[in-house]
């Protein structure tokens, strides 16, 4: 079983939809999480990041976390065709240590 | 302020030859990260640097990788003998620091390898 898991999709939707990304994870100890973003033939950007569980809102984006169901999302509202890109969440633990464990990522198409 | 350089973007080798692939961190940035990310999964981290010495290198294939950062600042990751498994694109990314809360980690563009 993989740490992280992750819906590779891909996922197609029409522009101004609601789009919601998942990942779900093994590693209870896992305290810090994020969201990036990659399009193609680009290195990951990052996008949002919480520190242990709850919501946190930027912009067109929420991510919330769930570490009783060790369960995390990334939603977009008004999705654009600019959002089209794959979305990689990612964790690590807590400590000096800031080394990320990726999801596979979800390849999301926004139509026009 | 420039992002973190990669070269180069492309490489296409054979087996059993050597690679080695370089990275120019952001200016300042203490950390820097090679990560492995083969096609339809999430990057895998290889080897962290933190200034000129090896924090964690766990998951580097040591028999035909290895990697160094003079001076704290570039970087090279080299891949000798290649395999076909090796094909994927290799990402540098770099931080400030390491330290309590976020330390966010900027990507570079990437090389893709593929190996024949």
């Amino acid at each position: 079983q993989k740490e992280v898991e992750q819906d590779p999709g891909p996922l197609s939707v029409p522009e101004g939809a609601i789009v919601s990304l998942n990942c779900t994870y093994s590693n209870s100890a896992f305290q810090y999480f994020m969201w990036y973003r990659q399009y193609s033939r680009k290195g990951p950007e990052l996008l949002m990041y919480t520190y242990s569980s709850g919501n946190k809102e930027d912009g067109r984006f929420t991510a919330q976390v769930d570490k009783s169901s060790k369960y995390i999302s990334l939603f977009i509202r008004d999705s654009q065709p600019s959002d089209s890109a794959t979305y990689l969440c990612a964790m690590s633990l807590s400590g000096s240590a800031r080394q990320l464990t990726f999801g596979s990522g979800t390849q999301l198409t926004v139509l026009p | 302020e420039a992002g973190v350089a990669q070269s180069p973007r492309y490489k296409i080798i054979e087996k059993r030859q050597s690679v080695a692939f370089w990275c120019n961190p952001i200016s300042g940035h203490a950390t820097l990260y090679w990560y492995q990310q083969i096609l339809g999964q999430g990057p895998k981290l290889l080897i962290q640097f933190q200034n000129n010495g090896v924090v964690d290198d766990s998951q580097l294939p040591k028999d035909r990788f290895s990697a160094e950062r003079l001076k704290g600042v570039d970087s090279t990751l080299k891949i000798q003998p290649a395999k076909l498994e090796d094909s994927a694109v290799y990402l540098c990314a770099s931080s400030f620091h390491e330290r309590l809360g976020t330390d966010t980690q900027y990507f570079g563009p990437g090389t893709r390898l593929t190996v024949l």
